[in-house]
């Protein structure tokens, strides 16, 4: 059964920084692109970027609102996925969910997600 | 980037009747190589996270119900539920996968009427 399990989620304040887990387990990760898919509170998804897998290139992509700021890295060795968040503002307070992308590009498992709060 | 919107935002469904969303796309999500749509439908119920339903705009995934079905193509799809159940309360989101930056539709509330 394939697993995703996010960690690090906290209250922050507004222009520190912060990084995000995501242990996987039930598949070879190594195979799979992951990704971050976000959702504030009462709001709709918000994609945040992917990272490929190493045979395609190990490389991310990011939404333009977090470019620069945020990075997507990955540790095949231990199955995990990262974020990085950093020059955090208000507007990044969400739900971040890590998802497993598709060869083909959707996401077919979602964490339970993990709660992130931007505040002064 | 491509913009995805829903329509409606909401609706009201009685039990066991049709519910039908509608989702379109600033351009087209068909890439002509491989005649696939890269667009997908996602549920998601309260306190849950999503849930994918239905890929390349039709394809149902594994272990989903047969009254789910997605329909369209290029810009304009449609995902249609037979015969509503008391489960399929949620919020429904289109994604379209075509290129990055990938989009998300607004989402539309299901609720029984």
């Amino acid at each position: 059964e394939v697993q995703l399990v996010e960690s690090g989620g906290d209250l922050v304040q507004p222009g520190r920084s912060l990084r995000l887990s995501c242990r996987a387990s039930g598949f070879t990760f190594g195979d799979y692109a992951m990704g971050w898919v976000r959702q504030a509170p009462g709001k709709g998804l918000d994609w945040v970027g992917f990272i490929r897998s190493k045979p395609y290139g190990g490389t991310a992509e990011y939404a333009a609102s977090v470019k620069g700021r945020f990075t997507i890295s990955r540790d095949d060795s231990r199955s995990i996925a990262y974020l990085q968040m950093n020059s955090l503002k208000t507007e990044d307070t969400a739900i971040y969910f890590c998802t497993r992308l598709t060869t083909s590009g959707w996401v077919d498992s979602w964490g339970q997600g993990t709660l992130v709060t931007v505040s002064s | 980037d491509i913009v995805m919107t829903q329509s409606p935002d909401s609706l009201a469904v009685s039990l066991g009747e049709r519910a039908t969303i509608n989702c379109k796309s600033s351009q087209s999500v068909l890439y002509s190589s491989n005649n696939k749509n890269y667009l997908a439908w996602y549920q998601q119920k309260p306190g849950q996270p999503p849930k994918v339903l239905i890929y390349w705009a039709s394809t149902r995934e594994s272990g989903v119900p047969d009254r789910f079905s997605g329909s369209g193509s290029g810009t304009d799809f449609t995902l249609t539920i037979n015969s509503l159940q008391a489960e399929d309360v949620a919020v429904y989101y289109c994604h379209q996968y075509y290129n990055t930056p990938n989009t998300f539709g607004q989402g539309t509330k299901l609720e029984i009427k």
